[in-house]
């Protein structure tokens, strides 16, 4: 079946702009994260949805970073006046939302942001 | 604070030879514990997974993973390595609410 999927694949941006990131998580799994992965930070969690609600906003690095889950599938993160700092791979991850923890959570391929 | 560390952070390894990589974590809740792998170009899999039962735990291609909770260790295993297990190994151990928390991956190079 379908896995994760996110859109773009690339986004080169210029500091300062807006820039909105795409998640489509498998069908059926109400768990969906946000991580983060970059050279000098590795891999970091973000946000964590329930359905449509994130009871884990804890990893948002900064209020210019926000997200949204809408019909409990799509979600979009959104990095407002975008710096340099945040050129990373951007992963989202869905899983089925019923045993928390100990659930194998499946990945998209990411999106690469470059800010300029 | 919750967090996870891996000591070997590029290791080099001829085909057959033994793998063993490094996993400590720092946790207080209800331990959960994974290892994933990211083959070049492709998606982050899992490798396998522990949260409780048999310490020993198998997963896939021959990979196996040992919980020792005395010394707050996970670590990978596998007997003969292969050119195809060239990738970025990550531990994680994961909250209750499945937020994962990574170390800082470790490249395995596999030279034919």
């Amino acid at each position: 079946g379908a896995g994760v999927s996110q859109s773009p694949s690339n986004k080169v941006t210029e500091k300062g702009k807006d820039v909105e990131l795409r998640c489509d998580p498998i069908s059926g799994h109400t768990a969906l994260y946000w991580y983060r992965q970059s050279l000098g930070q590795g891999l970091e969690f973000l946000i964590y949805f329930q359905g449509n609600s994130a009871p884990d906003k804890s990893g948002l690095p900064s209020d210019r970073f926000s997200a949204e889950r809408t019909g409990g599938s799509v979600s979009t993160l959104t990095i407002q006046r975008t710096q340099q700092e945040d050129s990373a791979v951007y992963l989202c991850a869905s899983s089925l939302g019923k045993a928390g923890g100990q659930e194998t959570q499946y990945f998209g391929p990411g999106t690469r942001l470059l800010v300029l | 604070a919750q967090s996870v560390s891996q000591h070997n952070h590029h290791v080099i390894l001829s085909e057959a030879a033994s793998l063993e990589l490094g996993c400590n974590y720092s946790y207080g809740g209800t331990v959960n514990l994974f290892w994933y792998v990211q083959y070049p170009g492709q998606h982050l899999q899992l490798l396998l997974k522990y949260f409780s039962g048999d310490p020993l735990v198998k997963g896939i291609k021959g990979f196996e993973a040992e919980f020792i909770k005395s010394k707050f260790s996970f670590n990978l295993r596998k007997p003969s390595v292969q050119w195809s297990d060239t990738a970025e190994y990550f531990c994680a151990v994961a909250s209750n609410t499945g937020k994962l928390i990574f170390g800082q991956g470790t490249t395995l190079q596999v030279k034919p």
